[in-house]
C-alpha cells in the first residue's frame, strides 16, 4: 500500500500567485481531511470529505481557500490568491468508513513570499 | 464542548528511563482516543488508539496507553525510552457520537538524551 501521496512536496511562491496541492488518498478509504499545521495555530482541519461530498468546511479560513474531490482517488485544495500568513505545512488524510483512524501524507511545505 | 489537553509542551527522558505524556480529554460520550507521532519533516504516524475493551492499549514501537474513566485521560507510556523516540507527540478524541472529526491536542515534545 503507497499509503496517502501528496504533491508538491515543497512549493514556493509569490503573494498573489494560485497554488494547488494535490492529494490522493489510500485506495477503499471513503474520507479525506485536509489540514494545515503552523507554529502558531498548531493543526487545523479545514475541510473534510465523504464518498466525495464535502461534508464540513467549517475550518477552510477564507473564501481564498477551495477544495474539491472530483472522485475517490483524487483531491484539490486551492489557494487564489496566496497570502504570506499562508505559509505551513498542508496534509491530506483518509480513512476508511468506521476505521476512524486517519492515515496522513507527508504534507506540503507551502512557502508564499 | 469537545476538547483535548497536553498540559506539558515538553517532556525530557534520560535514554533506558521509562516516559510518560499526558493527555486529558472532555467529550459528551465515550469517547475514541487516538495517539499520533510526528517526526521532523514527516507527517503524523497513527500509533495507537482506545475504543472499548481493555483499558491498558498497546501500539507500535513499544509503546502503550492508559485509559481512565475517572480521571478522563489517556497518558502515553513506554517502559524504557529510546533517543528515535523524540518527536512531537498527538493526542487526539472524538465521541462517538459526533462526526468523523478528531479534536487534536496541540502537542508535546518529546527529547530523549542519551
Amino acid at each position: 500500500d503507497a499509503g496517502v501521496i501528496q504533491s508538491p512536496r515543497h512549493e514556493v511562491t509569490e503573494m498573489g500567485q494560485e497554488v494547488t496541492l494535490r492529494c490522493k488518498p489510500i485506495s477503499g478509504h471513503d474520507y479525506l481531511f485536509w489540514y494545515r499545521q503552523t507554529m502558531m495555530r498548531g493543526l487545523e482541519l479545514l475541510i473534510y470529505f465523504n464518498n466525495n461530498v464535502p461534508i464540513d468546511d467549517s475550518g477552510m479560513p477564507e473564501d481564498r481557500f477551495s477544495a474539491k474531490m472530483p472522485n475517490a482517488s483524487f483531491s484539490t485544495l486551492k489557494i487564489q490568491p496566496s497570502e504570506p500568513r499562508d505559509s505551513a505545512v498542508y496534509f491530506c488524510a483518509s480513512s476508511g468508513q468506521g476505521a476512524d483512524t486517519q492515515y496522513f501524507g507527508p504534507g506540503t511545505r507551502l512557502t508564499v513570499l | 464542548a469537545q476538547s483535548v489537553a497536553q498540559p506539558e509542551d515538553q517532556v525530557n527522558v534520560a535514554e533506558g528511563n521509562p516516559l510518560t505524556v499526558k493527555c486529558t480529554y472532555s467529550v459528551s460520550g465515550n469517547p475514541y482516543l487516538f495517539w499520533y507521532v510526528q517526526y521532523p519533516n514527516r507527517g503524523l504516524q497513527f500509533l495507537l488508539k482506545y475504543i472499548t475493551g481493555d483499558n491498558l492499549v498497546k501500539g507500535s514501537y513499544g509503546f502503550e496507553a492508559e485509559f481512565n474513566k475517572s480521571q478522563t485521560s489517556f497518558h502515553l507510556k513506554k517502559p524504557s525510552a529510546l533517543v528515535s523516540d523524540s518527536a512531537l507527540y498527538f493526542c487526539a478524541v472524538r465521541d462517538i457520537w459526533s462526526n468523523y472529526q478528531l479534536i487534536w491536542g496541540a502537542g508535546t515534545k518529546l527529547i530523549i538524551k542519551p
